[in-house]
Order: C-alpha cells, then sequence, then structure tokens
C-alpha cells in the first residue's frame, strides 16, 4: 500500500522568502509518480509540479522546484520567492505507473502563509 | 481552454436523501475520476472513468456509484445519505489514464474541478 506522510500541518513565510514544504512517502512499487498540488480557498485542486520515480534530475517549475531524494522516500516542494497568492494549502500525492491502480494517494496536505 | 466544470457547487441534503453530481471534463480529455474529501479522512478516491467504463474503484460502499457519458461527462449518485457523507466532491480529468512524457512534456496529469460541497443535515 502506498502512503503519503506530510508532517508540517501549518506553516509561515514571509514574502519574497524561499519555503520548504515536506513530504515523504513509502511504497514497494519501484515505478511511482510524486505530484504537488495547490489547493486555494476555492477548492480547485490545481496541479504544480511532477517528478517521476525513474527521472535523472529534480524537477522544476518556473518558482516551484522538487526535491527529491529517492533513498530517503522524501519529495519536498520548494516555493522559492515567495507572493502572497501562494497563500494555500498544498498536498503531496503519489501514483503507481505501470500496474493500473491509477488512484491519487494524497498527504494530509500543509497551509502555507505568506505574510507581507 | 475551459476547465473542469462541476454542478452543483453547493448543495443541502438531509439523511436518506440521494445526490446526483455532474463534472464536465475539460474539452479533448476522456479519463475523468472523483475523490472525495473530509477534514477528518484527507481526500479518497472514489472511482475512475475511461471511455465509459469504470476502470478503478476505492474503498467505499456500494451506496457511491458512478458513470460516464459517451461525451466524457461523468455523474456520480449518493444514495441513502448520512451525515459522514458531507464532504467535498473533487471531480478532475485526464487526456487518458496514463502519465506520459512526450518531449520532455507530461500529459495524463489529473486537472480538478472546484468541487461539489455537500453539506448533509
Amino acid at each position: 500500500a502506498q502512503k503519503i506522510t506530510q508532517t508540517q500541518p501549518g506553516m509561515f513565510v514571509q514574502e519574497k522568502e524561499a519555503v520548504t514544504l515536506d513530504c515523504t512517502y513509502d511504497t514497494s512499487d519501484p515505478s511511482y509518480g510524486l505530484f504537488w498540488y495547490k489547493q486555494p480557498s476555492s477548492g480547485e485542486m490545481i496541479f504544480l509540479i511532477y517528478q517521476g520515480s525513474y527521472d535523472q534530475q529534480n524537477a522544476t517549475e518556473g518558482r516551484y522546484s522538487l526535491n527529491f531524494q529517492k533513498a530517503r522516500k522524501s519529495a519536498n516542494l520548494v516555493i522559492s520567492a515567495s507572493q502572497l497568492g501562494d497563500s494555500a494549502m498544498y498536498f503531496c500525492a503519489m501514483r503507481e505507473l505501470y500496474t493500473g491502480r491509477r488512484a491519487l494517494t494524497f498527504g494530509s496536505g500543509t497551509r502555507l502563509q505568506v505574510q507581507p | 481552454k475551459a476547465g473542469v466544470t462541476q454542478t452543483p457547487r453547493y448543495l443541502i441534503k438531509t439523511r436518506g436523501q440521494q445526490v446526483t453530481l455532474s463534472c464536465s471534463p475539460i474539452s479533448g480529455h476522456r479519463s475523468v475520476s472523483w475523490y472525495q474529501q473530509t477534514p477528518g479522512q484527507g481526500l479518497q478516491f472514489l472511482f475512475e472513468y475511461f471511455s465509459e467504463t469504470q476502470r478503478n474503484k476505492g474503498n467505499f460502499p456500494g451506496r457511491f456509484s458512478g458513470r460516464q457519458f459517451s461525451n466524457s461527462r461523468s455523474e456520480m449518485n449518493v444514495s441513502t445519505l448520512e451525515l459522514g457523507d458531507s464532504a467535498l466532491y473533487l471531480c478532475a480529468s485526464s487526456l487518458g489514464p496514463e502519465l506520459v512524457r512526450d518531449r520532455g512534456k507530461l500529459t495524463g496529469e489529473l486537472f480538478f474541478g472546484e468541487g461539489s460541497r455537500l453539506t448533509v443535515l
């Protein structure tokens, strides 16, 4: 079974600073994908970044980067130059890639608040 | 390009009633998944549909059902509502069920709607 652990229920960061949101995972499947989603108060889950288990390089998407440490089973999200609009819930998720079980398993989330 | 559209956005029902939620995927997307989000249980997978066929099902009782139509639109139904069914129901669509990297670009990731918030009294 897959499990995602996000140990930070809430985080504060000053505007323009960088912040790291932690995510550790557990799976017995060798092929998996890791995702980060942002959920603002509107409820919509917004896809941010993806890392495949066999990707050689850490994923980056604009101000978002994923610090992937496979041996430690961690996939931390780094947001650089935080903006007020980054205040939201952030969810780490994973899914198996080749088994047919395509459902996402989500962590409990981290609420990020960006302060001016 | 329009995103995933879910209707209704908010609804209130009483115990024992049934409810139907609708989801229109992004144009061209053929895979639709449903998730339930509650403060206690977090985000949990309900089911996934592709080409009008249920491909995966989560660990929910038979009161939860769904279907997908030929235009990829999907509905989910919850019968005999219980207080614990109060939740945000999120629909997500993707081009297809598989994640594919094409020349470095990822396709197959899920795009979510804003959800239908159900309150059961």
